[in-house]
């Protein structure tokens, strides 16, 4: 099993502020998937890192892949409330279900 | 919509009774994916089918069990059910699982 940590478990802040979260292993990973999820729903995929050192842009949320694919960090500019939510890693590239790490609980305060 | 369809989305039972969850993968996807979700233990892999067959165990207790269906729906049996089985249980699919998976809303089981 992949262990992965996320950082930090709970962050809140002010709207308009920028943030970093962060999803770290000692494992070397084929690819890293980021979701997200709102309170009582199912996680929705944000974006699948595969490239060492690959860095995606989703509108405000960057997401980079460490260049030894052991990590991954997500960055979120001028964060706005309709970004709160728990942020989930998980390794991709397995046959088996994901293992998901315990997610970063994102709030972000109008 | 998400595409995966789950059923029911509430469930309340009292403790050592048996219930079936219920889940239809998005269209086109043949793996299928249940998963346990609690505050405490964050999301849980339980048990993976491929077109039918069991392709992967995670953390699923003896007292669980699942099925897929040759339409590629599937179900999930919770028996004695205990107190500390209440959770967000949660159905994804995905046509190969190396990109994504696509996750449905989940049941919510209380039991008392």
């Amino acid at each position: 099993t992949q262990l992965l940590e996320q950082s930090p478990q709970f962050l809140s802040i002010q709207e308009g502020e920028n943030l970093t979260v962060y999803c770290n292993s000692s494992s070397v990973f084929s690819s890293l998937q980021w979701y997200r999820q709102e309170p009582g729903e199912g996680p929705v995929l944000l974006v699948t890192v595969v490239t060492g050192g690959e860095v995606k842009k989703l509108k405000r949320l960057t997401f980079q892949f460490g260049d030894a694919r052991k990590d991954s960090s997500l960055h979120i500019t001028a964060a706005q409330p309709g970004d709160t939510g728990l942020y989930l890693c998980a390794p991709g590239g397995g046959a088996d279900g994901l293992t998901f790490g315990k997610g970063t609980h994102l709030i972000i305060q109008p | 919509d998400s595409g995966v369809t789950q059923t029911p989305k509430h469930l309340i039972t009292a403790t050592g009774q048996r219930v079936t969850l219920r889940c239809s993968p998005r269209s086109g996807d043949l793996s299928v994916y249940w998963y346990q979700q609690s505050l405490d233990q964050g999301l849980q892999f339980l048990i993976q089918y491929y077109n039918g067959e069991e392709r992967a165990k995670g953390n699923i207790l003896e007292r669980f069990s699942a099925q897929q269906f040759p339409d590629l729906h599937s179900e999930l049996n919770l028996s004695s059910l205990e107190l500390g089985d209440s959770a967000l249980y949660f159905c994804a699919s995905s046509p190969s699982g190396d990109y994504g998976y696509t996750f449905g809303s989940g049941t919510r089981l209380t039991v008392v």
